[in-house]
């Protein structure tokens, strides 16, 4: 089973809708992340979570909200989708040493019309 | 602050020869760097890291990166591609204390022709 997992994989809504995109994780890590990964412009934070309690907005937090259920789930909801939040979306683990690379998911390919 | 820069959105090589994918970086405070591979339709995998340890740095699949800090270049390179070298591969930098998020540059896809 993968350590890091992504719900779902695959989505296509309209625009106006509420998407929550779901992960999990079996690492016993504290900290998670939440990236978009558009052509050309690589990775780019959206939110991070260092435990239950501290949730910190990234580089490109509008329009999208998270939630830290637990230690081992971390969701993104898009509260109102648009077509320029069609990406893939990745989320991504890490534990508290600071040099511990972080661990990703598989990815979820969101496709808003 | 931190960045990543990726010089070469696409590089080509055959198969056998020498895979260098470029790097530089800007930080305030001493970096960690990464370099990671994406398969098509996979999520990233680590290849390696620097942390402030042994500048030249070897990581998975034969491939290796020299933390350069008069050049602020962390390159990476393999000595002979292989077919299955083929993917997407992105630096980044962590150097904000305390909240290790990375910042990632903006890839580079690496093509090996046989």
């Amino acid at each position: 089973d993968a350590d890091v997992t992504q719900t779902p994989r695959n989505r296509i809504t309209k625009t106006g809708k509420r998407i929550m995109l779901e992960c999990s994780q079996t690492k016993g890590h504290d900290r998670m992340y939440w990236y978009r990964q558009d052509p050309g412009l690589g990775l780019r934070l959206i939110y991070y979570s260092f435990d239950v309690k501290d949730i910190n907005k990234g580089e490109i937090s509008d329009g999208y909200s998270v939630s830290r259920q637990a230690q081992a789930k971390f969701s993104l909801s898009l509260e109102s989708a648009i077509p320029n939040q069609t990406a893939l979306y990745f989320c991504a683990t890490s534990d508290l040493t600071g040099d511990q690379p972080q661990h990703f998911g598989d990815g979820t390919r969101l496709s808003i019309l | 602050a931190q960045s990543v820069t990726q010089l070469g959105s696409h590089v080509s090589v055959s198969e056998g020869a020498l895979v260098l994918l470029r790097c530089n970086y800007s930080s305030s405070v001493p970096p960690y760097l990464f370099w990671y591979v994406q398969y098509p339709n996979q999520g990233l995998q680590l290849l390696l890291k620097y942390t402030s340890a042994a500048t030249l740095v070897k990581g998975i699949n034969g491939f290796e990166a020299e933390f350069k800090k008069s050049e602020t270049s962390f390159h990476l390179t393999k000595p002979s591609a292989h077919m299955s070298d083929a993917a997407e591969y992105f630096c980044a930098v962590s150097a904000d204390t305390g909240r290790r998020a990375l910042t990632f540059g903006s890839g580079t896809r690496l093509q090996v022709q046989p």
